[in-house]
């Protein structure tokens, strides 16, 4: 049974372009969480998602960061006119039943 | 007061010893409390759940204090693989909505041959 699977593990990306982050829950997870962890600080709540409804979205920055979960297909974080202040670890999580989360390896974002 | 709060550390502890750690959290309403190791620049593992009563697996006990508003990790014999950074993770915190999760910065333990 593959685990949570996010791609990809490193991103590039220059001040204003867009970044997109991908989320594949383990199988069988409908519940699926994004969280960011910045250098030297502590892993941050963004937003819960089940199939097609975002459920919580309190921990999300109001502009430019947004999120779904489509029927078919990935979770995707995707950031808009990326800054420096965005370079961090992006992990998703998943749960079967909303209670254990299960990390997937994170995606690297570099603002250059 | 931070939501959840650990002592970074880090704890140098010799092979073998017992060593214990100790989270504290604000929200009383919290419901589920967790957790989790990180090795560097990898991601969460979740460790173990904490129950009210306590629970055990293996080598590793996690216990709850709801009055006092803290849970607890204590390692037995530990080994050089335990060398890691703890997590204490929360749900039902305010900073993590109410179905995230809010971390503590963790614990950094080394474990020394």
């Amino acid at each position: 049974n593959a685990g949570v699977m996010q791609n990809p593990r490193h991103l590039v990306r220059r001040r204003g372009q867009e970044a997109r982050l991908r989320c594949s829950p383990m199988k069988g997870h409908s519940h699926v969480y994004w969280y960011r962890q910045l250098p030297e600080e502590g892993l941050k709540f963004m937003v819960y998602l089940q199939k097609e409804n975002i459920i919580d979205e309190s921990g999300m920055p109001k502009e430019r960061f947004s999120a779904e979960f489509p029927k078919e297909g990935p979770s995707i974080l995707r950031i808009q006119q990326v800054v420096r202040g965005d370079s961090a670890a992006y992990f998703c999580a998943s749960s079967p039943y909303g209670r254990e989360q299960y990390f997937g390896p994170g995606t690297r974002l570099t603002v250059t | 007061r931070k939501e959840v709060e650990q002592d970074p550390g880090p704890f140098n502890v010799p092979e073998g010893a017992t060593v214990a750690f100790n989270c504290t959290y604000s929200n009383s309403a919290s419901q589920s409390f967790f957790w989790y190791r990180q090795d560097c620049r990898k991601e969460p593992k979740l460790l173990m759940s904490v129950y009210s009563s306590g629970n055990e697996d293996g080598r590793f006990t996690a216990q709850l204090n709801r009055a006092s508003q803290y849970i607890s990790l204590l390692i037995r014999d530990s080994k050089l693989s335990d060398s890691a950074t703890y997590l204490c993770a929360v749900k039902g915190g305010s900073g993590g909505g109410a179905d995230g999760l809010t971390f503590g910065k963790g614990t950094h333990l080394i474990i020394q041959p």
